[in-house]
C-alpha cells in the first residue's frame, strides 16, 4: 500500500509569510495528491489537488507543486493570514477499486500577527 | 449539489454499550463511502470503505462494523464500545472515478467513558 510522510509536524510563520508544506509518497503509480484543511474541531476540507499530468497548480494564496520523479509534493502558502492557521493533511491513493487515501500525518500551521 | 449528513454531531457513551452512527449523501448515485476515524490530535485512520449497497471492505481489525443497507446510507456500529473507540469520527464520500476527492460530513465527536 501507500505510504504518505509529511514534513514538518508543526510551523509557525508570521503574517505576510510563506509557508511550505512537503510530502513525500511511496507508490510511484499515484497519480493523484489532494492537500485538506483542517480547522479545529471540524471537518477536513478539500483547498487543492494535482494530477500527475501536470507540475504545479495555483489557486490563489495557494499552490501544490509534484515532482513525480522524486515522488514528493508540497504545499505552498504565500501571504499567509490568520485564518490560514489550521492542521493541513495531504494524501495520496491507494491502487485498488475505491479512491482510497493515505493520509499524511498532518502540519500544524500557526499564523502570528 | 451534494450534501452529507452525518449524526450524531457529540455522543458520550459508557464502556460497554452499543454504538450506531448514520451517514446520509445526498445529490448524487452509487457512491464510494468511507468511515474514518481521528484520535485526538493525530492523522485520519480509515476504518471501513463500500464502493456499493452490501459491500464493505475493512481496513483495520477493530471492535467496529460497517453497513451500507442503501445506496446512499452508511452505518458504523458497535456492540460494546471501548475506551479505545473514544475520538472524532468521520464519514466521506467519493465518486466512483478512481482518484476523485473524498468529502467529508461534520463528524460524531465519541467519547467513551
Amino acid at each position: 500500500g501507500e505510504n504518505v510522510e509529511q514534513h514538518p509536524s508543526t510551523l509557525s510563520v508570521q503574517e505576510g509569510d510563506s509557508a511550505v508544506i512537503k510530502c513525500t509518497y511511496s507508490d510511484s503509480a499515484s497519480n493523484y495528491f489532494p492537500w485538506y484543511k483542517q480547522e479545529l474541531g471540524k471537518r477536513p476540507q478539500l483547498i487543492i489537488d494535482i494530477r500527475s499530468n501536470v507540475g504545479e497548480k495555483k489557486d490563489q494564496r495557494i499552490a501544490v507543486t509534484l515532482n513525480k520523479t522524486a515522488k514528493h509534493f508540497s504545499l505552498h502558502i504565500t501571504e499567509t493570514q490568520p485564518e490560514d492557521s489550521a492542521v493541513y493533511f495531504c494524501a495520496a491513493p491507494n491502487t485498488g477499486t475505491a479512491s482510497k487515501l493515505t493520509f499524511g500525518t498532518g502540519t500544524r500551521l500557526q499564523v502570528t500577527l | 449539489s451534494q450534501t452529507i449528513h452525518q449524526w450524531p454531531a457529540t455522543l458520550v457513551q459508557p464502556v460497554g454499550s452499543p454504538l450506531s452512527l448514520e451517514c446520509t449523501v445526498e445529490g448524487t448515485s452509487n457512491p464510494n463511502l468511507y468511515w474514518y476515524r481521528q484520535a485526538a490530535g493525530r492523522g485520519l485512520q480509515l476504518l471501513f470503505y463500500s464502493v456499493g449497497i452490501g459491500q464493505i471492505s475493512s481496513e483495520v481489525p477493530q471492535n467496529l462494523s460497517a453497513s451500507r443497507p442503501q445506496d446512499r446510507q452508511f452505518i458504523l456500529s458497535s456492540k460494546k464500545l471501548l475506551l479505545s473507540d473514544s475520538g472524532f469520527y468521520l464519514c466521506a464520500w467519493s465518486r466512483q472515478d478512481y482518484n476523485s476527492p473524498l468529502h467529508f460530513g461534520n463528524g460524531t465527536r465519541l467519547t467513551v467513558t
